[in-house]
């Protein structure tokens, strides 16, 4: 089945460690994005990738690093520079940047002790 | 930079009666809106999406309407039942830019 799907669905880290969240897709899509969302502040975009080798900052990247090697994945690691890292991300794709329906992961819970 | 407005934040209706949720944004060139449904736990589905060629697009019990001049676009969902419950997000997006996401409302449909 085509889809995107992020692992793992929750994830534990304690304080001042680095963390990585997968994000893979199978649908050959270009674009792919990374939201945080935090109760009562909607999808907030951290980083987001148009192609291969390629990837812009979102309106809150502090603290997270992406990297874009293949087509089909685009990890996110959360640094211990990000202040407030316990949140639910979500990984999304679409054909194009901005002009098709971005796809959705089931996201991943994040904590942080 | 794009600014998307939603309202309202929580929404209660009774089932089987209408509900409408109105987006506005600020840039005139953003030329596509996507409403999204998620449900507890799970990442955002789309349920419709319009361009800005067209007014007004419906599918089943759901429709969106887009007012180019106005700047705003609304989703109504008709003849509502409690599996409508969920959190829905507008969006606002041009080609090759990203999409800006409304801030989401709590929908609530009462058996």
């Amino acid at each position: 089945d085509g889809g995107i799907t992020q692992s793992p669905k929750y994830l534990f880290r304690k304080e001042g460690q680095n963390v990585t969240l997968s994000c893979e897709q199978n649908l050959n899509h270009d674009a792919m994005y990374w939201y945080r969302q935090d109760p009562g502040q909607g999808l907030r975009l951290i980083y987001y990738s148009q192609i291969v080798n390629d990837f812009q900052k979102g309106d809150i990247a502090e603290g997270y690093s992406v990297s874009r090697e293949k087509k089909e994945s685009f990890p996110l690691t959360v640094t211990s520079a990000q202040k407030n890292p316990t949140a639910f991300y979500l990984c999304a794709s679409s054909i194009s940047t901005g002009q098709t329906e971005a796809f959705f992961g089931q996201g991943t819970r994040l904590t942080v002790v | 930079g794009e600014n998307v407005e939603q309202h309202p934040s929580t929404l209660s209706v009774q089932e089987g009666d209408s509900a409408v949720i109105k987006c506005t944004y600020s840039d005139s060139a953003s030329n596509y809106f996507p409403w999204y449904k998620q449900e507890l736990g799970k990442g955002p589905q789309l349920i419709i999406d319009i361009r800005s060629n067209v007014g007004e697009k419906k599918d089943q019990r759901i429709a969106v309407t887009l007012n180019k001049t106005a700047k705003h676009f609304s989703l109504h969902i008709t003849e509502t039942q409690p599996e409508d419950s969920a959190v829905y997000f507008c969006a606002a997006s041009k080609p090759g830019n990203q999409f800006y996401f409304g801030t989401g409302t709590s929908l609530t449909v009462i058996p």
